[in-house]
This record gives C-alpha cells, structure tokens and sequence, in this order.
C-alpha cells in the first residue's frame, strides 16, 4: 500500500526567506508524486508532480521539488517565500493509470508567512 | 482549463435528513471522486468512480453512497446525515490517461445540527 508522510503539520517562515517543505513516501514502484496547494476556502491546485526523468521539477509559482529515489522522498522548496504563499500544502502519491488514478494524500503542511 | 464545480459552497442540514452533494466536471474525465477533509487528517477518500455507474469504496465509505449515471457528474449521497459527517467535502477528477493529476471543486463545506 502507498503512503505518504508530511512531518511538520505546521511551518512558519519569514517573507522574503527560503522554504522547504518535506514530504516522504512508500510505495513499491516508481511512484507519481504531486505536490498541491490549498488557499483557505478553496480547493487544491496542483504546483508540480513527478512521474520520470529530471528529478528536479519546476512547477508554478517558482516552486520546484527533487525527488529523491533512496531517501523516498520528494521535498518542496522555494527560494524566497511571498505572503501570497501561505497555505496549506499537500504532497501526494499516485499509481498512475492503474489503481482507477487514486492518489494517496499526506496530512498536510500549513505555511504561515510572517511579514 | 480544466473546471470542477461543486452544487453548494455552504450547507446546513439537520440530522436524520438526506442529504446530495453534486459534482460535474466539464472535461470529459474517466475518474471521479470524492473526500472529505477534516482539520488534522488530510484529505480521506470516500469514494471513487473509475467509469460511468461504476465505483469502488474508499477509505471512509460508511453513512455514504454515490452515483454516478452520466460521465461528467458524480454525486454524494448522505443517507441519513449525522453530526459526525460535518466537514469539508471536496470532488476531483481526472483523466484516466495515466496521468493522473487530481482536479478539484472548490469544496462544500457541511454542518450537520
């Protein structure tokens, strides 16, 4: 069964400062990794996702995440966080097309932005 | 782009009332489904739909049942609601392709009282 693990439910960083936000997972094949962004009050939209190649991904807002094959581990980063970047953010696995395209979800990271 | 829309944004039901929430997506994906997110547990699947009337239970099924009888709608149903299934519920979509980026509603939020 996959899983996915969001170690620190709650971060707090300065405006202006660097972010990461972890996120590791177990599932026995190449996994397709996701990361989403949750602003209050709304739904999720995806930042980036994972499925094979370059290991260093690039996704929108100036997000970008590595995955990490031996540490199983697919963490987000940003060089220089906005206020506008305070939410909650969710890390996912998938099995792409098998498993009817179910994704298994962390808990979910809250990023406050302290101005 | 992509829209998921959910029937109601806000919803107050009392208890013991049957209770539908609506989903419909508007790009012709396979895949449907439903969570619900309470604060400190993710995001927890209910249910899913992988074709037209077909569907598989999730991690939480229980108190709910779904329907799905046209490709770009899927609904939850809350038999008989209750106060413990007060929370946010949110449907996704996707395309069944292979990749399967999630798209989802803006969510309903549900008060059972």
């Amino acid at each position: 069964a996959q899983s996915v693990t969001q170690p620190d439910i709650h971060i707090t960083v300065s405006e202006g400062a660097s972010l990461e936000l972890r996120c590791n997972y177990s599932y026995g094949a190449t996994p397709y990794l996701f990361w989403y962004v949750q602003s209050p009050g709304q739904g999720l939209q995806l930042l980036l996702k994972y499925f094979s190649g370059d290991t260093l991904v690039q996704g929108i807002k100036g997000f970008e995440a590595e995955f990490k094959r031996s540490q199983s581990s697919f963490n987000l980063r940003k060089p220089s966080v906005h206020w506008s970047d305070a939410a909650e953010y969710f890390c996912a696995v998938g099995a792409g097309n098998t498993n009817a395209g179910k994704s298994t979800f962390g808990d979910g990271t809250t990023l406050t932005v302290k101005p | 782009d992509v829209k998921v829309t959910q029937s109601s944004r806000y919803l107050v039901k009392r208890t013991g009332e049957k209770v539908f929430l609506e989903c419909v997506q508007d790009m012709d994906h396979e895949n449907m489904f439903w969570y619900r997110q309470d604060p400190g547990l993710g995001l927890r699947l209910i249910y899913f739909s992988y074709d037209v009337k077909m569907k598989e239970k999730g991690d939480i099924p229980e108190g709910y049942s779904v329907s799905r009888e046209k490709k770009e709608r899927f609904s939850l149903i809350l038999e008989s609601a209750s106060t413990n299934q007060t929370s946010m519920y949110l449907c996704a979509s996707s395309s069944g392709t292979g990749d399967d980026e999630q798209y989802f509603g803006p969510g309903t939020r549900l008060t059972v009282t």
